[in-house]
């Protein structure tokens, strides 16, 4: 079964600065897709980021970036020169290849300070 | 202006009433889906409607039920609400089963 893990609760940085979120996964199929998802205090849930398991190549969209390390069954989640808007809730979320469930993982609270 | 849409922003109900919630999606996507977010934050899958095939998550309760009219609208009817109900529903659609999702901006429910 499918499964998404992010530890880390909540983290607070200063902005400007880069921050790194943790994202880990289980699954049993070779062919998979990794979502990261951004969903602001006001309630709205963006999309940002995506890595298809079968690209080698970290993917990058803007100041978002990942680290996707397979054989660790990672994919953490990037922000560089983060600004105060950045702050928010990001959920990493995983669908196999055969499963119609796209799964989340439980977030992480990020807060950027001036 | 292309995006997912739902109606109510926020229902308040009491237990044993029956709600519904409404959504379309003008983005031309072929499928559609309802989360829900409890007071944690955690978001677990309730429905994906896809071409008129509708797939239920195995874990949601049966007063829970999706109804579709065509592939830009899903809602979802509630039969006798009870308190662990209270939550946001979210309503998504994507273009294909592995594109990126496109949520709209919740329905929040108060179960009192």
């Amino acid at each position: 079964a499918q499964k998404v893990t992010q530890t880390q609760t909540s983290i607070s940085v200063v902005e400007k600065t880069t921050v790194t979120m943790d994202c880990v996964y289980e699954t049993r199929d070779s062919s998979y897709f990794l979502f990261w998802y951004k969903q602001t205090a006001s309630g709205e849930i963006v999309f940002l980021i995506r890595q298809d398991s079968y690209k080698k190549e970290n993917a990058t969209v803007g100041h978002y970036s990942l680290n996707f390390q397979k054989p660790k069954s990672s994919i953490g989640l990037i922000i560089t020169a983060t600004q105060i808007e950045d702050s928010a809730v990001y959920f990493c979320a995983m669908r196999e290849g055969g499963s119609w469930q796209l799964i989340f993982g439980s977030g992480t609270q990020l807060t950027v300070m001036p | 202006e292309t995006a997912v849409f739902q109606t109510p922003n926020y229902h308040v109900t009491q237990v044993g009433n029956e709600v519904s919630f409404n959504c379309k999606q003008t983005l031309g996507h072929d499928t559609m889906y309802w989360y829900k977010q409890d007071s944690k934050k955690l978001l677990k899958i309730m429905f994906s409607y896809n071409n008129k095939q509708l797939i239920v998550n195995e874990t949601v309760p049966r007063r829970f039920s999706p109804q579709s009219s065509d592939k830009a609208h899903l809602n979802l009817r509630i039969k006798s609400v009870e308190p662990e109900d209270s939550a946001v529903y979210l309503c998504a659609s994507s273009r294909t089963s592995n594109s990126d999702y496109t949520f709209g901006s919740g329905t929040r429910l108060l179960v009192i």
